[in-house]
């Protein structure tokens, strides 16, 4: 099956910088998500996101289909975004989503 | 605006006993997904439903089966629990295959 791989797997940032995480995928999708769990467990839909690039506020996201991979980045962070962010893709010919392992993300006062 | 509702928030159940998770998907989303996340794992995909249809299965154990009605609020039986089975229970609908997901809140099931 397809293989999704998340890097950093955890990130450390203080207030007010910027990072970029990344997502590999291993075969064609049909689409790819990007969601936040914040601490609570609560996953939240981010950016739904085949190709392309979208930003909404300070996040944004860029996925290069053809060279697989897409990219989420994150400015001037804050402390509540802390949590995991997960890219799950669905890949071609199946009514399933697959997520990586995640990237945990601290962000420091 | 409405969104996904499961049912129970948390449930405790001791081993080999039975329990059944409720999600009432966000309406006009004819899609609906199971997925289990243990702890510090990633969430792992059980089965989907398109239309009331089964559309496909993950690493669902045979002990859990699950169905979607016609009001489209599918249900998650688990059967013979197991200590393993204790995880957060994540139903997501979308409207149309392939478009951004909608997650519930999660059921916490604690199995002793």
């Amino acid at each position: 099956g397809i293989q999704v791989e998340q890097s950093p797997p955890d990130l450390i940032l203080q207030e007010g910088a910027n990072s970029t995480l990344r997502c590999n995928f291993s075969d064609s999708v049909n689409n790819l998500q990007w969601f936040h769990q914040n601490p609570w467990g609560q996953l939240i839909n981010l950016f739904y996101i085949p190709s392309g690039t979208k930003q909404n506020g300070r996040l944004s996201a860029t996925t290069v289909a053809t060279e697989r991979y897409s990219l989420l980045y994150i400015s001037s962070s804050q402390t509540t975004d802390s949590g995991v962010y997960f890219c799950a893709v669905e890949s071609t010919g199946g009514f399933k989503t697959i997520f990586g392992a995640g990237t945990r993300l601290f962000v420091k006062a | 605006a409405a969104g996904v509702i499961q049912s129970p928030r948390h449930l405790i159940k001791e081993k080999r006993e039975t329990a059944t998770l409720k999600c009432y998907p966000i309406p006009r989303h004819d899609t609906v997904y199971w997925y289990q996340q243990g702890p510090g794992q990633d969430p792992q995909f059980l089965i989907s439903f398109y239309e009331k249809m089964q559309s496909d299965k993950g690493s669902i154990p045979d002990r859990f089966s699950a169905q979607q009605f016609s009001d489209y609020h599918s249900e998650l039986n688990m059967s013979s629990l197991e200590l393993g089975d204790s995880a957060l229970y994540f139903c997501a609908s979308s409207r149309t295959r392939g478009r951004g997901y909608t997650f519930g809140s999660g059921t916490r099931l604690t199995v002793v």
